[in-house]
């Protein structure tokens, strides 16, 4: 298994700009997250997913669109970057519903918005 | 909305014992997490609890959870240059909120 995987590891932006950062996963979760790691602020959780087809807004969802049309998939959009959004960004997924089970995280994907 | 606190920093001597506390505020969280990221990658699960608890034990590393005072702390036993890390604690509900983490640095 490849574990959750995230591309594109780097990216560079230029303000207004737009672009998808896509999540996969092949242990077949049903749960799948975004967030976004800045200095001294922990993980903020962006959107996430509780299965096919299904999204919810998190703490910070403002200037970000997802989408969960397959299950093994979990795509970030920004359809306008700003500054603000230069971040590290990294996915997540869990087995199942409920509360247990560990969280698979990605590598991360650190963006730039110039 | 409901917060994950820890403190930043931590520094100990290889060998001591290191312990890290976090406090959140959803009543409903059902399970605490702690996560260990070391420098440029993703988060690495080191150990969870489950809200009925009170302690969990594996191997160097020992988890308080205190209920009703809403606090939870991580216990490294000899800890070793390679603890050095940051660490987070998590807690979930519906979604999963995490603490800004805490930078443990451990001097030989």
């Amino acid at each position: 298994n490849a574990g959750v995987t995230q591309t594109p590891k780097f990216r560079v932006l230029k303000t207004g700009q737009s672009m998808t950062l896509l999540c996969a996963q092949d242990m077949n979760h049903e749960y799948m997250y975004w967030y976004r790691q800045d200095p001294g602020m922990g993980l903020r959780l962006i959107h996430y997913s509780v299965g096919e087809g299904t999204t919810a807004k998190g703490e910070v969802p403002d200037g970000y669109n997802v989408s969960r049309l397959k299950k093994q998939n979990f795509l970030l959009g920004l359809e306008s970057a700003a500054p603000s959004q230069t971040s590290v960004y990294f996915c997540a997924s869990i087995y199942g519903g409920g509360h247990t089970n560990e969280q698979f995280f990605g590598p991360g994907t650190r963006l730039t918005v110039l | 909305g409901e917060d994950v606190e820890q403190s930043l920093f931590l520094s100990v001597r290889e060998g001591d014992s290191s312990v890290i506390n976090c406090t959140y505020t959803d009543s409903s969280s059902t399970y605490l997490y702690w996560y260990k990221q070391e420098p440029g990658a993703g988060l690495q699960l080191l150990t969870y609890i489950f809200s009925n608890m009170d302690m969990k034990q594996d191997q160097r590393l020992t988890v308080l959870l205190n209920k009703k005072d809403k606090h939870l702390s991580l216990r490294i036993a000899d800890t070793q240059t390679g603890d050095s890390a940051i660490y987070f604690c998590a807690e979930r509900s519906n979604d999963m909120r995490f603490g800004a983490g805490t930078r443990l640095t451990v001097k030989p």
